[in-house]
C-alpha cells in the first residue's frame, strides 16, 4: 500500500512569492495534518482537514492556508514568502477517529531567498 | 491551546546505557501522548503511545510513563544500541482531531 506522498520534494522561491504544496494521504485516510519543521523549533502544527473542512488550526499567520478535495488529497499554501518561511513541510496522514498513529510524508523542502 | 516542553534537547549516552526523555504539556484534556522518532534525512515514525488511562507502557527496550496529575510524560530506552541515534519528539494530542503539538525533539547520541 502506498505511502503519504508529497511533490514537489524541494522548492526554491523569492521573498513576496507564493507556494501550494500537494499531499496525498493513504488510501482511506481522511484526515490530513500539516508541520513545519525547522532546526531548534522541532515540529509545529498549521492546521488539520477532515472531510474537507479544516478542523483544527495551529498559530500561524493568515498567509499560511490550505484545503482538502473529496479524494482526500490535500494542498497548503503559502502567500507573500518570506525568508523565515524556509523550511521542511510534512504532512501526515490518518484514518481521523483521533489518537490514532500519524504517517507521515517526506517532506517539501522549501527555500526562499 | 496546548503546549509542550521537552527536555533534554540533546542526549549523549554510552552504548548499553539506558536514556530518559521528559516531557510536559498544558491543556488537561489531552488525552493521547505518542512518541515519535526521526532518523537523520528521514519521515518521523511513531515508536509507541500511551492514553491517558494508562500509566506506563512497554514495548521492548523502550517505555513511556504517565502522571496526569503533573502533567508529564516520559520515555525510557534500555540497553541503548546505535540505531538508537535519532531525534525523539514528544507530543500531545489536540481535542477532536488527529492534530499533535509536539515538543522541539531530543537528539539522542549513542556512541559505540
Amino acid at each position: 500500500k502506498a505511502g503519504v506522498t508529497q511533490t514537489p520534494r524541494y522548492l526554491i522561491k523569492t521573498r513576496g512569492q507564493q507556494v501550494t504544496l500537494s499531499c496525498s494521504p493513504i488510501s482511506g485516510h481522511r484526515s490530513v495534518s500539516w508541520y513545519q519543521q525547522t532546526p531548534g523549533q522541532g515540529l509545529q502544527f498549521l492546521f488539520e482537514y477532515f472531510s474537507e473542512t479544516q478542523r483544527n488550526k495551529g498559530n500561524f499567520p493568515g498567509r499560511f492556508s490550505g484545503r482538502q478535495f473529496s479524494n482526500s488529497r490535500s494542498e497548503m499554501n503559502v502567500s507573500t514568502l518570506e525568508l523565515g518561511d524556509s523550511a521542511l513541510y510534512l504532512c501526515a496522514s490518518s484514518f481521523g477517529g483521533g489518537n490514532e498513529k500519524l504517517f507521515f510524508g517526506s517532506g517539501t523542502q522549501l527555500s526562499v531567498l | 491551546g496546548e503546549n509542550v516542553e521537552q527536555h533534554p534537547s540533546t542526549l549523549s549516552v554510552q552504548e548499553g546505557d539506558s536514556a530518559v526523555i521528559k516531557c510536559t504539556y498544558s491543556d488537561s484534556a489531552s488525552n493521547y501522548f505518542p512518541w515519535y522518532k526521526q532518523e537523520l534525512g528521514k519521515r518521523p515514525q511513531l515508536i509507541i503511545d500511551i492514553r491517558s488511562n494508562v500509566g506506563e507502557k512497554k514495548d521492548q527496550r523502550i517505555a513511556v510513563t504517565l502522571n496526569k496529575t503533573a502533567k508529564h510524560f516520559s520515555l525510557h530506552i534500555t540497553e541503548t544500541q546505535p540505531e538508537d541515534s535519532a531525534v525523539y519528539f514528544c507530543a500531545a494530542s489536540i481535542q477532536a482531531g488527529t492534530a499533535l503539538i509536539f515538543g522541539k525533539g531530543t537528539t539522542l547520541s549513542v556512541s559505540s
